[in-house]
Parts: C-alpha cells; structure tokens; sequence
C-alpha cells in the first residue's frame, strides 16, 4: 500500500528557508500515471494548493508563492521536496505531500506536518 | 485564478441528507474531486471525476457537476460524517492549477 512521509524541521526563523521531504514507499515515484504535489492548511483555515512535479522534473506552482517556491525529485530516493523561501509568520501551516492524477484527484495524502514560522 | 465558493456550514439532522455546493464559473466544463477531512487527519478523496467513489466510500456519497455548481451529497447521514469538506478542481488552463474551495462544516445535528 501506498505511503507518503513528510519529514523536515518543524520550527523555521522567519527570512529563512522551509525545507521538507516526503518520502514515498509501496510505490515508485517513477509512475508515469501520478503527479506529486504539496498543499498546506493554516491553523483553522482551508486547504492552499502550493505546486506539482511529475517524476520527469516538470514542474507546476501557485502563482502567488512561485517567487518562494521550489518542488524537486530524487527518482533514486524516491522521494521529493519543498523549499519556501522567505518565510513569514503567515506560512505557519500543517504541509501536506500528496499524489494525484493528471486530472488532479488527489489519490493518496501524507499525514501532514506543522511548520510554525517564529522567531 | 479560478474561484470555488462554497457555504462555510451545512448542518444536517442524522439519517437525512446532506448537499453540499460547490460554485464556479462554468464548473460544469471541468472534473471536480470532493475531500472529506475530520480534525487533526489529513483530507480523504470521497468523489473524484464529479460523481465516481474511490473504493471503500459509502454509496451514501454521490456527486454532480452541471453548469456553474458542482454538489456533493451524503445521504442517511451519520455523527460520523461530521467533518469538513472540500471540492477542487485541476484547471489545466491556467498557470494556478490547483484550485479549492474554502471548505464547508458539516455538522450533524
């Protein structure tokens, strides 16, 4: 069965760099059928789609934190990453890696991690 | 960028049924995938492609999508189905292609 695990510092200064890893197991990540992406929910808010990656290394981002945004892939780990830099305290969110179709179900989540943004 | 709307509650007494809407322009056009998301768990996928279930969601969950409201029905609704829910779409047209609505309480009365 299919399993993703974010990983990453859970507590990031603010102008620094949030980086996260989610590692998938029970699956490659390889697949031609699936995209990977990250999506984050703000304490007490609602679901923000932040990017995509296909294994290839194409790439899609929210156009409001593409200037912070980089999603990479490691076929050989089979897992991918996050980096947001710049962050504020309004990037404080639980960061969720998750695979989805290319008609973007989202198929499959982790458990989600909380990043808090503070000094 | 493409906007879903969606009611922030549906309440709903046990063993009636629950619509929850999700509005957009011309949302009939695209595929739109329902998530359910109860406290301090990630979101599930109940509906995707408008109206098919994954396995092991309740035939209780159906949904459709015409014109400019997709909704997401829960018939003979449980306490358990006490959550949040989420429509979203993937709008291929456009360079923010992930898109959610800001989600609807549903809470079983």
């Amino acid at each position: 069965q299919l399993q993703l695990q974010e990983s990453g510092p859970g507590l990031v200064k603010p102008s620094e760099t949030l980086s996260l890893t989610c590692t998938v197991s029970g699956g490659s990540i390889s697949s031609s059928s699936y995209y990977w992406g990250w999506i984050r929910q703000p304490p007490g808010k609602g679901l923000e789609w932040i990017g995509s990656i296909y294994y290839s290394g194409s790439t899609y981002y929210n156009p409001s934190l593409k200037s912070r945004v980089t999603i990479s892939v490691d076929t050989s780990k089979n897992q991918f990453s996050l980096k947001l830099s710049s962050v504020t305290a309004a990037d404080t969110a639980v960061y969720y890696c998750a695979r989805h179709t290319n008609y973007g179900d989202y198929v499959a989540w982790g458990q989600g991690t909380l990043v808090t943004v503070s000094s | 960028s493409y906007v879903l709307t969606q009611p922030p509650s549906v309440s709903v007494a046990p063993g009636k049924t629950a619509r929850i809407t999700c509005g957009g322009n011309n949302i009939g056009s695209k595929s739109v995938h329902w998530y359910q998301q109860k406290p301090g768990q990630a979101p599930v996928l109940v509906i995707y492609y408008d109206s098919d279930r994954p396995s092991g969601i309740p035939e209780r969950f159906s949904g459709s999508n015409s014109g400019n409201t997709a909704t997401l029905t829960i018939s003979r609704v449980e306490a358990g189905d006490e959550a949040d829910y989420y429509c979203q779409v993937w709008d291929s047209s456009s360079d923010h292609r992930g898109v959610f609505g800001g989600g609807t309480k549903l809470t079983v009365l």
